[in-house]
Order: C-alpha cells, then sequence, then structure tokens
C-alpha cells in the first residue's frame, strides 16, 4: 500500500484480556519498528525486525508483550493479560533503509478498563 | 542511552509569528529527525538530518553536529500549523538497531 497501516486505530480492552495489534508495513520495507507512546510522552521503543527476524526486542516493557512477522511483512504486537498500565498509542514504522527515513503508521489506541 | 531534550515543551504563538523549537542530545548520532504529530492522527516525518539545513515550504531545520543541537523553524504561522512536534535521534550505540530515541516533543498551538 500507499503507507503504513495500522489496525485497529482504537481499542478498548478490559484488565486481563488478550490483545493484538496489527501493521501492514510499506510493501518492501525491510525494517518495521514498534513503538509505544503514553499520554503526554514521546514514544518508546519497543522492538525491531529485520524481515522475518526479530534483531531487537529490548524495549518490550515484559514478557507479556510479543510481537512477530513470520513472512517479512505484516507485524502483530500481542498483549496478554492487559493491565491498565498498557493503555497508550501503539506506532509502527517501516523503512526501506533506516538511512533512507521512516513511515509512520496512525498507531492504534488501546485503553485498558 | 541518548538523553534528547526538548524546549519549549508548549509554545502558543499568533498566526504569522516565527517559530523556533530546539532540540538537544548527549550521545553523538548519524541522524536527527523531526516529526510532526497531529492530534488522534499518525506521525508525519518532516525531516532528517544528518548536517547543514534542509528546507521545505516554510519550515526549516538545522543542525549543528558538534553542538549537538537541532533547530525546526516555522515562518509564517499558521493555524493548520497546530501540532505536536517531536525531535528523535538514531544510528548511535544502544539505540535499538537503527531504531529511533524520541524527546518528549513541543505542542504548538497558532491562534489566528
Amino acid at each position: 500500500g500507499a503507507g503504513v497501516s495500522q489496525s485497529p486505530r482504537y481499542k478498548v480492552a478490559k484488565r486481563g484480556q488478550d490483545v493484538a495489534l496489527r501493521c501492514d508495513p510499506i510493501s518492501g520495507h525491510v525494517s518495521l519498528f514498534w513503538y509505544q507512546q503514553a499520554l503526554g510522552q514521546g514514544p518508546e521503543f519497543l522492538t525491531y525486525f529485520q524481515n522475518e527476524a526479530q534483531l531487537d526486542k529490548s524495549g518490550l516493557p515484559s514478557d507479556r508483550f510479543f510481537a512477530e512477522r513470520p513472512e517479512g511483512s505484516v507485524s502483530t504486537l500481542k498483549i496478554q493479560r492487559t493491565q491498565q498500565e498498557d493503555s497508550a498509542v501503539y506506532l509502527c514504522a517501516s523503512s526501506l533503509d533506516p538511512g533512507y527515513g521512516y513511515t509512520f503508521g496512525s498507531g492504534t489506541r488501546l485503553t485498558v478498563v | 542511552k541518548n538523553e534528547v531534550e526538548q524546549s519549549p515543551q508548549n509554545l502558543t504563538a499568533q498566526e504569522g509569528e516565527f517559530i523556533t523549537i530546539n532540540c538537544s542530545y548527549s550521545v553523538g548520532i548519524s541522524a536527527l529527525h523531526w516529526l510532526q504529530q497531529h492530534p488522534g492522527g499518525g506521525i508525519v516525518s518532516l525531516f532528517m538530518l544528518s548536517s547543514g539545513k534542509k528546507k521545505h515550504g516554510r519550515l526549516i531545520a538545522t543542525i549543528n553536529i558538534q553542538e549537538k543541537h537541532s533547530s525546526l523553524h516555522i515562518t509564517a504561522s499558521h493555524p493548520r500549523d497546530s501540532a505536536v512536534y517531536i525531535c528523535a535521534v538514531s544510528g548511535f550505540a544502544g539505540g535499538g538497531a537503527d531504531g529511533l530515541t524520541f524527546g518528549k516533543g513541543t505542542h504548538l498551538i497558532i491562534q489566528p
């Protein structure tokens, strides 16, 4: 597609529920990043894929967070047993090569109630 | 870890004013990015800089590598420029494999 597509745009989850957030990057973009943006804060790095390989997951806040990109294109960020502190906007960005810049999706706003 | 500081955090100005937003960082980088985020919207990449100055329309971005400082300027500001402007850096050790480290953003409001 023409841009990075994220779905859903908004998600309300009850505490303890599992959620899955989808990112569809620009076709051909090798690098894919997930970021978490709390209200009023700048985004924070979660994880990075190069094609299907997850090269860095150092930003994932707990083992309840899991990300995959099995075919090197679409990526899913899964959060198990959601907690209120997981409420944030989850941003996905892709890049052909980081030296050429990044394209961001519109984000998924997750609210855990 | 790279500390990215932006100032001001909040800025309200009148239409037509010249706007400057500043960004400083603590560790040498390969690139600095200026991003724009509208309420409820995604992030748009405005500039990626490694040296000097870039201009796009009414937006100008400069970077001083030696001083680890960058500025984003908006000339003849307009209410549609109202957004959060975020500075981010990449290409340093510990930066998450060329991922970005972000500042907290500058919330800009341009009043008509």
